[in-house]
């Protein structure tokens, strides 16, 4: 089964910072990657698919980026709306289940 | 738009079962792959179960399998998922999920607790 492995778990930032949320998997999967961000109570929204893609609607400073097993998602300015819980999901036509990372915990510093 | 709407949640005791519904529109339901996901109080996210477009496959996580079941009925655009032999760790949100252009409901709580 294919592992995906968050880092940091939790991180503390400031408005107006850069921040870089990695992943990494236990073994290639393509650009078969998601973002999520999650709020207290809230469904995870989706934010980017296939690695890179932004999701219609979400903001421009969300990208993506990687393909093989090492995946990056960053912010380019946090916004106090930002300060939530991000995951990472493999999905794939290719193999049924889906896989999640740990999480990771962006607060305020 | 794309709409996933679950229902069925509560408070049961553990052993017993419950029935998780999924209603889904806004999308041609009998082309999709549909999953069920799960989250823990304060944890993260688990895959529960898929099911692919006409039923024909399914698969499980091997935390549920044999006591969970998922199904649907494309007549109805309706996913869903019983719970059998239910335990206190099975105490979650549930999720309905569409593969391919990702897509989520918005969850339905299941506390197993005497």
């Amino acid at each position: 089964d294919i592992q995906m492995t968050q880092s940091p778990s939790t991180l503390s930032a400031s408005v107006g910072d850069r921040v870089t949320i990695t992943c990494r998997a236990s073994q290639s999967i393509g650009s078969w990657l998601a973002w999520y961000q999650q709020k207290p109570g809230k469904a995870p929204k989706l934010l980017i698919y296939m690695a890179s893609s932004l999701e219609s609607g979400v903001p421009s400073r969300f990208s993506g980026s990687g393909s093989g097993t090492e995946f990056t998602l960053t912010i380019s300015s946090l916004q106090p709306d930002d300060f939530a819980t991000y995951y990472c999901q493999h999905y794939s036509t290719y193999s049924p289940a889906w896989t999640f990372g740990q999480g990771t915990k962006v607060e305020i510093k | 738009q794309v709409q996933l709407v679950e229902s069925g949640g509560g408070v049961v005791q553990p052993g017993r079962a419950l029935r998780l519904s999924c209603a889904a529109s806004g999308f041609t339901f009998n082309t999709y792959t549909m999953h069920w996901v799960r989250q823990a109080p304060g944890k993260g996210l688990e895959w529960v179960a898929l099911i692919l477009y006409d039923g024909s496959n399914k698969y499980y996580a091997d935390s549920v399998k044999g006591r969970f079941t998922i199904s649907r009925d494309n007549s109805k655009n309706t996913l869903y998922l019983q719970l059998n032999s239910l335990r206190p760790e099975d105490t979650a949100v549930y999720y309905c999920a569409r593969a391919g252009e990702l897509s989520w409901g918005q969850g339905t709580l299941v506390t197993v607790s005497s």
